[in-house]
């Protein structure tokens, strides 16, 4: 199965700045993949789709990017509703596999 | 607006069974493929199983097929994961999510996901 790398494990940011988070495929999974936020208690929320597309709702800040086997996702200018931890995830084969998740904390 | 109710989850000793219940509206639910994915303690998402829309296919992780059975009855919108065997590295919040069709590539992500319910393996 592909596995997932994201690093780092944990970025201590303050709001306002900029955060990349990366994700690291052990081969291509072309641009089938996801992003998803997660906060403490609560279920994770779709917020990239196919590497680069921002699912509804989602706000401007957040971007992805990449293809094959590194890809990126930067959230502009941290807000403090952003401070959650952050998953990818592969559809290219089977099964679907997630990363292990990059946590983005308060500074 | 779309809701997923997961319900089932429990204390359970090595070796038994349980049956979770996903209770699905706001949707079509009949039209979707639907998962399970499973998180333990402090960790990652992890896959579990799926199933299509009609309830002809089912998918399952290596490390729950034989012991997992997912199902569906769509007249009541319920989608139900059925697990025996049960061991404590099983231990883990179940979520139910909804499949999606991305427009642009048809590739598939999920796009809703319930609030989870806690199975919890021990003697």
């Amino acid at each position: 199965e592909i596995v997932l790398t994201q690093s780092p494990a944990t970025l201590s940011l303050s709001p306002g700045e900029r955060a990349t988070l990366s994700c690291r495929a052990s081969q291509s999974v072309s641009n089938s993949l996801a992003w998803y936020q997660q906060k403490p208690g609560q279920a994770p929320r779709l917020l990239i789709y196919d590497a680069s597309n921002r699912a509804t709702g989602i706000p401007a800040r957040f971007s992805g990017s990449g293809s094959g086997t590194d890809f990126t996702l930067t959230i502009s200018s941290l807000e403090p509703a952003d401070f959650a931890v952050y998953f990818c995830q592969q559809r290219s084969s089977w099964p679907p596999t997630f990363g292990q998740g990059t946590k983005v904390e308060i500074k | 607006e779309v809701q997923l109710v997961e319900s089932g989850g429990a204390l359970v000793q090595p070796g038994g069974s349980l049956r979770l219940s996903c209770a699905a509206s706001g949707f079509t639910f009949s039209k979707y493929t639907m998962h399970w994915v499973r998180q333990a303690p402090g960790k990652g998402l992890q896959y579990v199983s799926g199933i299509s829309p009609n309830g002809g296919s089912t998918y399952y992780a290596d490390s729950v097929k034989g012991r997992f059975t997912i199902s569906r009855d769509n007249s009541k919108n319920t989608l139900y994961l059925q697990m025996s065997s049960l061991r404590a590295e099983d231990t883990a919040v179940f979520y139910c999510v909804k499949e999606w069709r991305s427009i642009e590539t048809a590739l598939v992500y999920f796009d809703y996901w319930g609030q989870g319910t806690l199975v919890t393996v021990s003697s």
